[in-house]
This record gives structure tokens, C-alpha cells and sequence, in this order.
């Protein structure tokens, strides 16, 4: 069946310091959505992406899908403790059907 | 009102008892989903409802049974669950006519003794 990957599981990193997590499928997606779930929360959108290549920024986020559209990564440039939570990227193949990819933890000490 | 309601937040259930787990919007969405959410896990899709009308079943075991009594109310039906069945239950809308957003709920942290 349908698999999102994503990695890495975790990531510690000093304030300031940049983040990256990945989403891999084994087949063509229909777009992709990433998430935010703060520990104890609930998933919140962040963005969708929908057109290979495409490329998307949210202050000091920036969202790429892959040229295939079967990747896709998030990136945070000089992450501050608020960016603290778990990112989910959440794959689409049919309509209304999503899977999740299995979540980077990131944890930014001050 | 961009909000989606789940009550109740928290439920702890037997194994013989029957119990439901209720969603609410009023954002106009047509799509609703049940999701199982296990600890340090991503959210699993169980059901998709899209107009009413059950469009997604992952083969979720019958002792879960949904029920889309209008386009602002979802229901989950719980009945002889098992310890395995605890977990956070997420429910979420979306209109998939536009943007596809999928807005959560703050999800119902289900015990089963």
C-alpha cells in the first residue's frame, strides 16, 4: 500500500541553528500537506503543495515538492523554541485519502 | 468559527461498554475524517466522509462504527473495544472543493480497561 517516509525521527538543535526533514513516497503523489503538532496538541496545517518543483515560504519556513512529486522537505532557517513540536508531512494519493508520514521531533534549546 | 469540536476530551471505557465519541463544525466543510492517533505516532486515517455519504473505510475493525448524521456532526460508535483500541482520536474537516485544508480537532484520549 501507500507509504510516506520522513526523516529523521528526531532533531535537537541549538537555537539559530537550521532544520530539515524529508518526505519520501514510492509513488507519485497527488499534493502533499505538512502539519505541526505541538507536544499534548493537536495537528495544525502549515501548507499544501500541489505542482511539481514546487517551492513555498512562510517566513522562516521554506516547502519544496520534488520535480516527481514523490518527495518533498521543510525547511526552518534559524529555529527558535517556538518552532518545537513534531512536523508531519502528509501525502495525498486519491481524493480526501492522506496518509502521514511518521513525523521529525524537534526539539531547539535556548 | 474556524473551529472543530470533539467531545468528550477524555473517556475511559470497558470492554463491554458501548460509548460514542462526537465531532462538530460549522465551517461548511463536506469532508470529515476519524483519525487513531497512537502515542509518538502519526495520525492514522480510519473514515472519510464526504457528503454525507461514507467514502473512506481503511478497514477499520466493525467494533468502530461511524455515523454522519448531518454536514456539521460526526459520530464514532465504540462497542466491545479492546485494551489496543486506547488512543487519541482526531477528527478533522476539510472542504475539498478549495484549499483541501484538513483542520483537526482537539481529539478524545480514549482509555480502554
Amino acid at each position: 500500500g501507500q507509504q510516506v517516509m520522513q526523516i529523521p525521527q528526531y532533531q535537537h538543535v541549538q537555537e539559530g541553528e537550521d532544520f530539515t526533514t524529508y518526505c519520501n513516497s514510492s509513488t507519485t503523489l497527488s499534493n502533499i500537506q505538512w502539519y505541526k503538532q505541538r507536544p499534548g496538541g493537536h495537528p495544525v496545517f502549515l501548507i499544501q503543495l500541489v505542482k511539481s518543483g514546487e517551492v513555498k515560504k512562510q517566513k522562516r519556513l521554506t516547502f519544496q515538492f520534488g520535480e516527481a512529486k514523490k518527495n518533498s522537505s521543510l525547511h526552518i532557517t534559524a529555529t527558535q523554541t517556538t518552532d518545537v513540536g513534531t512536523y508531519f508531512c502528509a501525502g495525498q494519493y486519491n481524493f480526501n485519502k492522506f496518509y502521514f508520514g511518521s513525523g521529525t521531533k524537534l526539539n531547539v534549546k535556548p | 468559527d474556524t473551529e472543530v469540536t470533539q467531545t468528550p476530551k477524555h473517556l475511559v471505557m470497558g470492554m463491554t461498554n458501548k460509548k460514542s465519541l462526537k465531532c462538530e463544525q460549522h465551517m461548511g466543510h463536506r469532508a470529515m475524517y476519524w483519525y487513531k492517533q497512537k502515542a509518538k505516532k502519526p495520525p492514522e486515517l480510519m473514515f472519510v466522509y464526504s457528503y454525507e455519504k461514507l467514502s473512506i473505510n481503511e478497514s477499520v475493525p466493525s467494533r468502530f462504527s461511524p455515523e454522519c448524521p448531518n454536514s456539521s456532526l460526526l459520530n464514532l460508535h465504540l462497542h466491545a473495544l479492546q485494551p489496543e483500541d486506547s488512543a487519541l482520536y482526531l477528527c478533522a474537516s476539510s472542504h475539498p472543493l478549495s484549499s483541501n485544508e484538513q483542520f483537526f480537532g482537539p481529539g478524545t484520549r480514549l482509555t480502554v480497561l
